[in-house]
């Protein structure tokens, strides 16, 4: 059964850092690998969406990557802003349950 | 193009109640799945209708049931209500089956059991 996890689940970085958040999951079986955020009392914006048979995908200053044999993905974030604090997921389908499965999130703040 | 739109965005109801919530999904996409989430489960899984049917399903009791129309809107119905069903139930759309395609999420409906 896949299990995703997210650590650390809450990160506080000044703005302006660089910072990584971290996905693993446990069954490499994966179609492909989503990150989303989320804003408080709102729904899902998905961010970035890397293919099975993809290593890495970039959108502005987001960059993702995806290492299937170590059951890892990592979302870098470049020059934090403070718009850029809100719940980040990340979710992985495919498997043996041929459905999106999520962790529980890193809750991210950036401090002014 | 006009987002994934859920209705409504908010209710409350009472134990043994049923209820029923609606997700237009983006124009030409043809999945749409359903989550709940809540803060000790997290999002959860509960269906996914691809063209009218239903072609995975999560781990969820029969009181919860959907259903795809035609022109790819869903509905998810809940009866029963307990207490516990009191969550952020959100749906998202795809333009084909979740397996290579980006899931687009809507804003959510807050159910509240009392």
């Amino acid at each position: 059964k896949q299990e995703v996890t997210q650590i650390p689940a809450a990160l506080s970085v000044p703005e302006g850092e660089n910072l990584v958040l971290n996905c693993s999951f446990t069954d490499s079986a994966i179609y492909n690998l989503q990150w989303f955020r989320q804003d408080p009392g709102k729904g899902l914006t998905s961010l970035l969406l890397i293919q099975s048979s993809q290593r890495e995908q970039t959108s502005g200053r987001l960059n993702a990557s995806l290492d299937k044999s170590s059951g890892r993905s990592t979302l870098y974030i470049a020059a934090s802003q403070p718009g850029d604090s809100a719940t980040y997921l990340c979710a992985a389908y495919g498997g043996s349950q041929g459905n999106l499965i999520f962790g529980k999130g890193t809750k991210l703040s950036v401090k002014p | 193009k006009a987002g994934v739109t859920q209705t409504p965005r908010y209710l409350i109801k009472t134990r043994g109640q049923q209820v029923t919530l609606s997700c237009s999904p983006i124009s030409g996409h043809r999945s749409v799945s359903w989550y709940q989430q809540t803060p000790g489960q997290g999002l959860q899984f509960l269906f996914e209708y691809f063209s009218e049917t239903q072609r995975n399903k999560g781990n969820f009791p029969g009181r919860f049931s959907g259903r795809q129309f035609s022109n790819s809107r869903s509905e998810m119905n809940v009866s029963t209500l307990e207490l516990g069903d009191s969550a952020l139930y959100l749906c998202a759309s795809s333009a084909g089956t979740a397996v290579r395609y980006e899931q687009y999420f809507g804003p959510g409906t807050r159910l509240t059991v009392t």
